[in-house]
């Protein structure tokens, strides 16, 4: 079965703190692979996302992430954090190469300490 | 900028009173969709429009029905809203032969009393 999991439910990492979130997903073939931000009462913001070529990608706000096929992970890392990273992360896999479904994770929710 | 927009960003309802979410986009996407968020979890697709073409998820109730009379325009309604519907509804699109991101509109908070 298609399937995301994000481990990790809440993470609370302190200011200026790098940060990792971990994303692992079961898929028949490698899927295109993205990473959204939500913000309170707010709806999905793309951060990052992953096709094909370089395994490591970057995005919006500092963050970047990694493609590992052989571990089926997509974790996502920003060197140091900032208070207005505190938001809930959302890991989603979708169907290579059409307008399918995408297949989200729980989420993560992040806190930041000042 | 090009964006979805969905009105309003809070609806309040009645138990068993029929509503109607909206969504429009700036986009010209060709693809729409409609999700269901709870409170803490991941948003589930309800259903998706492919151009004209509606798409139904296997699990979502028919309680829940959906319009797209135009391109730039969607609807989600909710025939008769129970109190397990309160929820967070996400409209987004995207465009076919492109980068298969979706859009995610801000959301409407429905509650039911």
């Amino acid at each position: 079965a298609q399937s995301v999991t994000q481990p990790d439910i809440h993470i609370t990492v302190s200011e200026g703190a790098s940060l990792e979130l971990r994303c692992n997903y079961s898929y028949g073939a490698t899927p295109y692979l993205f990473w959204y931000v939500q913000s309170p009462g707010q709806g999905l913001q793309l951060l990052l996302k992953y096709f094909s070529g370089d395994t490591l990608v970057q995005g919006i706000k500092g963050f970047e992430a990694e493609f590992k096929r052989s571990q089926s992970s997509f974790n996502l890392r920003k060197p140091s954090v900032h208070w207005s990273d505190a938001a809930e992360y959302f890991c989603a896999v979708g169907p290579r190469g059409s307008q399918g479904n995408l297949i989200f994770g729980k989420g993560t929710k992040l806190s930041v300490k000042p | 900028d090009a964006m979805v927009i969905q009105n309003p960003r809070y609806q309040v309802t009645q138990f068993g009173k029929p509503v109607t979410l909206s969504c429009s986009q700036t986009l010209n996407h060709n693809v729409m969709y409609w999700y269901q968020q709870k409170s803490s979890q991941a948003p589930k697709l309800l259903f998706h429009y492919y151009d004209k073409d509606f798409n139904n998820e296997a699990d979502t109730p028919d309680n829940f029905q959906s319009r797209r009379p135009n391109t730039s325009f969607c609807f989600l309604d909710i025939r008769s809203p129970g109190l397990g519907d309160a929820a967070m509804y996400l409209c987004a699109t995207s465009a076919t032969g492109t980068s298969y991101e979706q859009f995610f509109g801000p959301g409407t908070r429905l509650t039911v009393l």
